[in-house]
């Protein structure tokens, strides 16, 4: 258990849906990032928040977004689910703004499949 | 777009060998670190290393760091069957970036 947690572990959906995944950090990190894995974008990274706030966007579709909770939990809302966003999504967590001095540490994932 | 190229691709060796694995990049970084992945599932954090160093170790894992070449490697020493896994290096630019851009990974394979 890397401390990161992440809910649900697998998802199923029909296109056009919306679904949220949800991220509970290491104790003590203040960053959330989220990434996405598919088979042929490899891993991207999507977006960062620390202690509340958005601090870095990669390249995350207008129909994604996502929140950092004041208790620190984050959560993705994917919204009009296409094929093709089916993926591995995970989140990892920093002490800090980055992951500089002790890395970062990855939740197991959630896969979404959409159908 | 993905910052580092991993070579090779894929790899496969007899338990008790080494596996080498290299990991190019292109643009001023912080650090660079390697993940491992075993199959479908969490990224474990193996090793960091900074801009400023040349070479590290943790256990049987060697990682080296050649700025001027923009590349980076790891030895997996005494490989075991449970090192079968993918292993993907990811760059932090710092500062210019909060957070990783990975490589396409190295799928090894380790046979009894």
């Amino acid at each position: 258990d890397s401390g990161v947690t992440q809910t649900p572990k697998h998802l199923i959906t029909a296109t056009g849906q919306r679904v949220t995944l949800r991220c509970s950090p290491r104790s003590g990190d203040l960053s959330v990032y989220w990434y996405q894995q598919s088979l042929d974008q490899g891993l991207q990274f999507l977006i960062q928040y620390y202690n509340g706030e958005e601090r870095a966007k990669g390249n995350i579709l207008e129909r994604f977004s996502a929140q950092q909770f004041p208790d620190l939990h984050s959560e993705l809302n994917l919204s009009s689910l296409e094929l093709g966003d089916s993926a591995l999504y995970f989140c990892a967590s920093s002490v800090g703004l980055s992951g500089d001095n002790y890395g970062y540490t990855f939740g197991s994932g959630t896969r979404l499949t959409v159908v | 777009s993905q910052q580092g190229e991993e070579d090779p691709q894929a790899l496969s060796i007899q338990e008790g060998e080494n596996a080498t694995m290299n990991c190019s990049y292109k643009t001023s970084i912080n650090n660079l670190q390697w993940y491992r992945q075993n199959s479908g599932r969490g990224l474990v954090h193996l090793i960091l290393i900074r801009s400023n160093e040349r070479e590290k170790h943790s256990g049987r894992l060697r990682v080296t760091l050649d700025t001027s070449k923009k590349s980076s490697s790891l030895l997996i020493t005494a490989s075991r069957a449970a090192d079968t896994a993918s292993y993907f290096c990811a760059t932090d630019e710092g500062a210019a970036g909060n957070k990783l851009t990975f490589g396409g990974g190295t799928r090894v394979l380790v046979k009894p």
